[in-house]
């Protein structure tokens, strides 16, 4: 697509449940990532997916957060036994890897999760 | 440590005025590094990037920024600001995780514009 398309744009769930964002990336980029803003906090680094390797995982908070990508596109963030303080919003951005100029990630417009 | 500063959480100006965000990064080599603009409600919005060559790099919406190493500064500037330009303004830098950069931001400054 011409952008970065993420759903659902609000998510309001119950303390406890699972929920699932999903990104779409923008066609034919191969680098996606996960970041989540915080109210009153930058943004924080979750997950890092390249091509076909194996996923940078290293910012998950805790192993109730996980995430896939499927055929190097969509991907899916996970979070089971959601918290209160998952509440935030869930950023997605692409780049296409390899080149300089394109470390300039195109971000989507997020997923407000909160959790009641 | 390798880590981006934004020392104003929160900067008010006049419209019509100009502007000055700052940003200071940490990082050894030469830094690629980025600002991001974010309105309520919205995604990131690039505003410009730097790689390499002039240290004074234009961006859209009439921002530019100006790098100097010997500072490890970033900061950006406007000379005259619009109310639309009332948002939050990340700095970021592409540090080399593994084989990869990825982006680390800095915490944000929330700019209010007064009529």
């Amino acid at each position: 697509g011409a952008g970065v398309s993420q759903s659902p744009s609000n998510k309001v769930t119950e303390k406890g449940k699972d929920v699932e964002l999903r990104c779409d990336p923008i066609s034919g980029h191969t680098a996606l990532y996960w970041y989540r803003q915080s109210l009153g906090q930058g943004l924080e680094f979750l997950i890092y997916f390249q091509g076909n390797s194996a996923p940078d995982k290293s910012g998950l908070p805790s192993d109730r957060f996980s995430a896939e990508r499927t055929g190097g596109s969509v991907s899916t963030l996970t979070i089971q036994r959601t918290q209160q303080e998952d509440s935030a919003v869930y950023l997605c951005a692409s780049r296409l890897a390899g080149q300089p100029d394109s470390y300039g990630y195109t971000f989507g417009s997020g997923t407000r999760l909160t959790v009641v | 440590a390798q880590s981006v500063t934004q020392p104003d959480i929160h900067i008010t100006v006049s419209e019509g005025a100009s502007l000055e965000l700052r940003c200071n990064y940490s990082y050894g080599a030469t830094p690629y590094l980025f600002w991001y603009v974010q309105s309520p409600g919205q995604g990131l919005q690039l505003l410009l990037k730097y790689f390499s060559g002039d240290t004074l790099v234009q961006g859209i919406k009439g921002f530019e920024a100006e790098f100097k190493r010997s500072q490890s500064s970033f900061n950006l500037r406007k000379p005259s600001v619009h109310w639309s330009d009332a948002a939050e303004y990340f700095c970021a830098v592409a540090l080399l995780r593994g084989s990869a950069r990825q982006l680390t931001f800095g915490s944000g400054t929330q700019l209010t514009v007064l009529p």
